[in-house]
């Protein structure tokens, strides 16, 4: 059985701040995905990355980051500089064709 | 581009009457097709997903189905709503070469009453 847990619920940062989501999954597969949603106040969830379990580099995309660790089952997101626009639930997920979706973080960035 | 949608954007609908809940896909061909329901607090529950024409893989049982009638539509439905059965229902599709990200529609908030 496959699991993710983001432990953090709630996350409130003041806009310019650094904030690091956290994820942690379990999976007894060799070869997996690792996924990273955001879902703005509209619903929609967004896709923002995706990473397979044989590559551990550290990816960045403007502000955001992404940090593999697979020893210690870990898949963090980090945001630089925040604004208000990043306010969101971010979802953390895991898997091949079906997929298992942490439980969220909200992230409230204040002005 | 591909785009996807799902209709209607809200429905307040009575305990025991029926549902129904389409989602389209255009743009592409043969995508593996997924419902996922989230209910307050955030957590998505997969109901159903597809691989092809006719063919649906049920997560959890409940009161809920879904039809593939064509390539690029999926229908979710029931013959009587429970209370329980309110929330936002989103539909998702990846493509069905190798293992890619879902990209989702914009869902349908449901209250059962």
């Amino acid at each position: 059985a496959q699991k993710v847990t983001q432990a953090q619920t709630e996350i409130s940062v003041v806009e310019k701040e650094d904030v690091t989501l956290d994820c942690v999954y379990e999976t007894r597969d060799t070869t997996y995905y690792l996924f990273w949603y955001k879902q703005p106040p509209s619903g929609e969830l967004v896709f923002l990355i995706r990473r397979n379990s044989f590559d551990e580099q550290n990816e960045i995309s403007g502000r955001y980051s992404w940090n593999f660790q697979k020893s210690t089952s870990s898949f963090n997101f980090t945001i630089t500089a925040s604004q208000v626009v990043d306010s969101a639930v971010y979802f953390c997920a895991l898997g091949y064709q079906k997929v298992t979706f942490g439980t969220g973080t909200k992230l409230q960035v204040i002005p | 581009s591909q785009t996807i949608h799902q209709w209607p954007a809200t429905l307040v609908q009575p305990v025991g009457s029926p549902l129904s809940l389409e989602c389209t896909v255009e743009g592409t061909s043969n995508p593996n097709l997924y419902w996922y329901r989230q209910a307050a607090g955030r957590g998505l529950q997969l109901l159903f997903y597809s691989v092809g024409i006719g063919q649906i893989s049920s997560e959890v049982p409940q009161n809920l189905s879904a039809s593939r009638p064509q390539d690029r539509q999926f229908i979710l439905s029931s013959k009587k709503l429970l209370l329980s059965d309110s929330g936002f229902y989103l539909c998702a599709w990846s493509s069905d070469r190798g293992v890619t990200e879902q990209y989702f529609g914009p869902g349908t908030r449901l209250t059962v009453t």
